[in-house]
């Protein structure tokens, strides 16, 4: 049963454009979630996070959005651009599971010039 | 900047070996990972460290043990290879003690093993 889903396994977006992943989770004992980027041949690499206490944070184009009572996360990435094209992990943990940081399986986002 | 190195980019071996994958960081990092990605399923934990000597098991442990006898290194071994563990590999580590840590992990660049 995965914990943290993400539904749409690939997204392709115009250069320029708003690009919104999106991942939902079922645990409710979740507090603490995080994006990860990943390229082909590379290790992911950590994008932003945000503790359960805010609905929002933001760094630069990116921005991630939660809604606790939907048990959903998101990401926004705006201006896309090509650089961006990349396999993003949604993540998530509890205070209590000793840093066991449990996955979605990824989308692929592709953005078209 | 962290450095996780993983000491094989690309690997094949037959079914019924003993496979070792070597991983190491050089920021002094108390929590060490492995994962497993497959096409998916996303990246899912095989066990963790957070101190030398120290493991425990994560969501797939079965088929695989580890080893830490150093902080900077972390070693999945693979006691008797079978093909259902072609997979890519992952190390990570963060830091902060006692696993209680919201540092986001720092990862390797994978190791592509493939069984035959």
């Amino acid at each position: 049963d995965q914990q943290v889903k993400q539904n749409s396994p690939s997204l392709s977006v115009q250069e320029g454009r708003i690009s919104i992943l999106n991942c939902d989770y079922t645990n409710s004992m979740f507090d603490y979630f995080l994006w990860y980027k990943k390229y082909p041949a590379e290790g992911p690499t950590f994008l932003i996070s945000i503790s359960s206490i805010k609905d929002k944070n933001e760094d630069g184009r990116f921005t991630v959005f939660l809604n606790k009572s939907a048990k959903h996360l998101s990401l926004h990435i705006v201006p896309s651009q090509p650089g961006d094209s990349a396999v993003y992990f949604c993540a998530a943990k509890g205070w209590s599971s000793a840093s066991k940081i449990i996955f979605g399986s990824g989308t692929r986002l592709s953005i078209r010039p | 900047d962290v450095k996780v190195t993983q000491s094989s980019r690309y690997l094949v071996k037959r079914t019924g070996e003993k496979v070792f994958l070597e991983c190491v960081q050089d920021m002094d990092h108390e929590n060490m990972f492995w994962y497993r990605q497959d096409p998916g399923l996303g990246l899912r934990l095989i066990y963790f460290s957070y101190d030398v000597k120290m493991k425990e098991k994560g969501d797939i442990p079965e088929g695989y043990s580890v080893s830490r006898e150093k902080k900077e290194r972390f070693s999945l071994i693979l006691e008797s290879a079978s093909t259902n563990q072609t997979s890519m590999y992952l190390c990570a580590s963060s830091p902060e003690p006692g696993g209680y840590s919201n540092q986001p992990q720092h990862f390797g660049d994978g190791t592509r093993l493939s069984i035959l």
